[in-house]
């Protein structure tokens, strides 16, 4: 079964702590993807990453950075988070002509 | 400013009843529109995907249709089941490449009751 595994699912913080979202997925898939969504808004685009060590800025990625070293492998790194940080981080990856694979998100509380 | 409008908020019916939702975007290019379904605390599930100007696409109890030149969708769910209970999010995807971006409605949220 295809899938893409979030770790971990939930997650309280300290601001000014280090955070690291991990996100696996067992599909060789290309494309991977951090989302954040919040209350009444659309999951906003973090980064993307086309393979590894080939990453991309999305519409948000002020106060974030990722990590690829392993093409099943993605990570968001939080560095000193900010309560504004709070909010659920989906993990995505796609292949090309493949349809969207979504992890079940964490769920990260800033305080 | 939001690029996809979806309506309404939340929606409740009874299982058995069926409904519609809505889906008006801005998004250029529009090259495809997915439905994904989100239930409460999960990952979001693709339902369909409309690519051609006037689209139209059947999964089960699910059907949607699409039109380009009205930049419009609907969701429709026949029967309604308990579990039909989430949140249906439209996007819209700008290029049929890994190199386009998904632009996200802040979705519908369904509840089915007894």
């Amino acid at each position: 079964d295809m899938k893409v595994t979030q770790m971990p699912r939930y997650l309280i913080k300290r601001m000014g702590e280090n955070v690291l979202l991990e996100c696996g997925q067992d599909m060789s898939h290309e494309t991977m993807y951090w989302y954040r969504q919040d209350p009444g808004l659309g999951l906003q685009l973090i980064y993307i990453s086309y393979d590894v060590d080939s990453n991309s800025e999305g519409d948000i990625p002020k106060g974030y950075r990722v990590s690829r070293k392993k093409r099943e492998h993605f990570s968001l790194i939080l560095d000193s988070a900010k309560t504004n940080q709070t909010s659920v981080y989906f993990c995505a990856s796609r292949d090309r002509g493949s349809d969207y694979t979504f992890g079940s998100g964490t769920r990260l509380l800033v305080i | 400013k939001t690029q996809v409008e979806q309506s309404p908020q939340s929606l409740v019916v009874r299982q058995g009843e069926n409904c519609v939702l809505q889906c008006n975007y801005s998004v250029t290019p529009d090259n495809h529109l997915r439905w994904f379904k989100q239930d409460t605390g999960k990952g979001l599930v693709s339902l369909t995907v409309l690519v051609d100007q006037k689209d139209k696409t059947s999964n089960g109890r699910y059907s949607a249709t699409l039109d380009k030149d009205a930049k419009h969708s609907t969701l429709h769910i026949t029967a309604t089941l308990l579990d039909d209970t989430a949140t249906y999010i439209c996007v819209v995807g700008d290029r049929g490449s890994a190199l386009g971006r998904l632009h996200f409605g802040a979705g519908t949220q369904l509840i089915v009751i007894p």
